[in-house]
């Protein structure tokens, strides 16, 4: 059973190219989420879905995209990477929200903008 | 201005002692109090919760205290050990309205 899954898991870009972060689960989750961690600080949200073809956005959602095709991918897009975007990003899936809810992690991207 | 406020921000406790860590919120919205457990290269894991209807949740060696009045809630971890040896998240609130604490590092010497 993998859980969730990132990829990649590491990246270097340079300021203004793009790219897509693939978050994957197999646990028929309806909720997902992408977060970012950087030194010192806990995570903040980007966006998230609540279920296939919804997305919202979270606490930093400036410069980034996402979109939520299928129910077991949800994707993170940067359309011009700036240095601020240097971070690591995770991804979180549930199958619920409330009381009940267990956030399921993935193990991280670490993004470097030069 | 700081929605969550989470102390000490580092942490070292002999093998066998008690860990606590604490997280004040100002949100009293917030339904839903996790704590998360994240080691070194790996996302964070639930390592625990509490519900505002209930002052004390157990298990295992980690313990949940609530004080809903102060708007504070504490990890307790007994009889730590080497393997507890991470950062520990506050982050109350459902996932999608959460907001995370900046993290302790608790580092466990044998």
């Amino acid at each position: 059973n993998a859980g969730v899954t990132q990829t990649p898991k590491f990246r270097v870009l340079k300021t203004g190219q793009s790219m897509t972060l693939l978050c994957a689960q197999d646990m028929n989750h309806e909720y997902m989420y992408w977060y970012r961690q950087d030194p010192g600080m806990g995570l903040r949200l980007i966006h998230y879905s609540v279920g296939e073809g919804t997305t919202a956005k979270g606490e930093v959602p400036d410069g980034y995209n996402v979109s939520r095709l299928k129910k077991q991918n949800f994707l993170l897009g940067l359309e011009s990477a700036a240095p601020s975007q240097t971070s690591v990003y995770f991804c979180a899936s549930s199958d619920s929200t409330g009381s009940d809810e267990k956030l399921f992690f993935g193990s991280g991207t670490q993004l470097s903008v030069l | 201005q700081q929605q969550v406020k989470q102390s000490p921000q580092s942490l070292i406790v002999q093998k066998g002692g008690i860990s606590i860590i604490n997280c004040a919120y100002e949100n009293t919205a917030f339904d839903y109090f996790p704590w998360y457990q994240q080691f070194p290269g790996k996302g964070p894991a639930l390592l625990i919760a509490i519900r505002p209807d209930v002052s004390e949740k157990k298990e295992g060696r980690f313990t949940i205290s609530f004080n809903k009045s102060a708007k504070q809630f504490s990890l307790h971890i007994m009889d730590s050990q080497p393997g507890d040896s991470a950062t520990y998240f506050c982050a109350p609130g459902y996932a999608g309205k959460s907001t995370f604490g900046d993290g302790t590092t608790l580092t466990v010497k044998p």
